[in-house]
């Protein structure tokens, strides 16, 4: 079954730029998706379709995929974004839906 | 306003059955697929099941095939999944999910969750 994976913990200062990958075979080819989860709340769409907007997500929130890396980047991060981050495909091999292990943002 | 609620969630011995119910309210519901996640305690998050609008297409991760049933009833605008052969490695916050169609099936709007709890 494919398989995506992201690093376990990214840290930026205020202000800064943060970058979480996702990493999975030929990517590329598909759509991703970018889940943030604050600490005990349900999960709420960041950015779909690799680098769109929901409307009422910053535009501090972007995404870009490329070869066998998506990546989620949070530009003047700010402490509200301290959260777990996941990423998520459809593969249509199995016709599962698949999310990565997920990033916790630590905003120094 | 568009919302998912949850309910159904409960302690449940190893082999016990449990439904959970998914409520919405605020769009057209039989236009939307319809997805559930869930998430152990301190773990990430775990895609379930997943129907079309309609219902007449179902998906479902190999760790519940075969003891999971995903099912809708659009003249309520509720969807469940009933749950059999509980275990252990069942126990999680179980999330309803709205797909996005025009989003590339993105999960724009979740509920709040609803706990199952398996242990004997």
């Amino acid at each position: 079954s494919y398989v995506l994976t992201q690093p376990p913990s990214v840290s930026v200062a205020p202000g800064q730029t943060a970058r979480i990958t996702c990493g999975g075979d030929n990517i590329r080819s598909r759509s991703v998706h970018w889940y943030q989860q604050r600490p005990g709340q349900a999960p709420v769409l960041a950015v779909y379709d690799d680098g769109d907007r929901p409307s009422g997500i910053p535009e501090r929130f972007s995404g870009s995929n490329s070869a066998n890396t998506a990546t989620l980047t949070i530009s003047r991060v700010e402490a509200g974004d301290e959260a777990d981050y996941y990423c998520q495909v459809w593969d249509s091999r199995s016709a599962h839906w698949v999310f990565g292990g997920g990033t916790k943002l630590t905003v120094l | 306003e568009v919302q998912l609620l949850e309910s159904g969630g409960n302690l449940v011995q190893p082999g016990g059955s449990l439904r959970l119910s998914c409520a919405a309210s605020g769009f057209t519901f039989s236009d939307y697929a319809m997805s559930w996640v869930r998430q152990a305690p301190g773990k990430g998050l775990e895609w379930v099941s997943s129907t079309s609008g309609s219902g007449g297409s179902t998906y479902y991760a190999d760790s519940v095939k075969g003891r999971f049933f995903i099912s809708r009833d659009n003249s309520e605008n509720t969807t469940y999944l009933e749950m059999n052969n509980l275990r252990a490695g069942d126990t999680a916050t179980y999330y309803c999910a709205k797909n996005w169609a025009s989003g590339r099936g993105a999960f724009d709007v979740w509920g709040q969750g609803t706990m199952v709890t398996v242990t004997s």
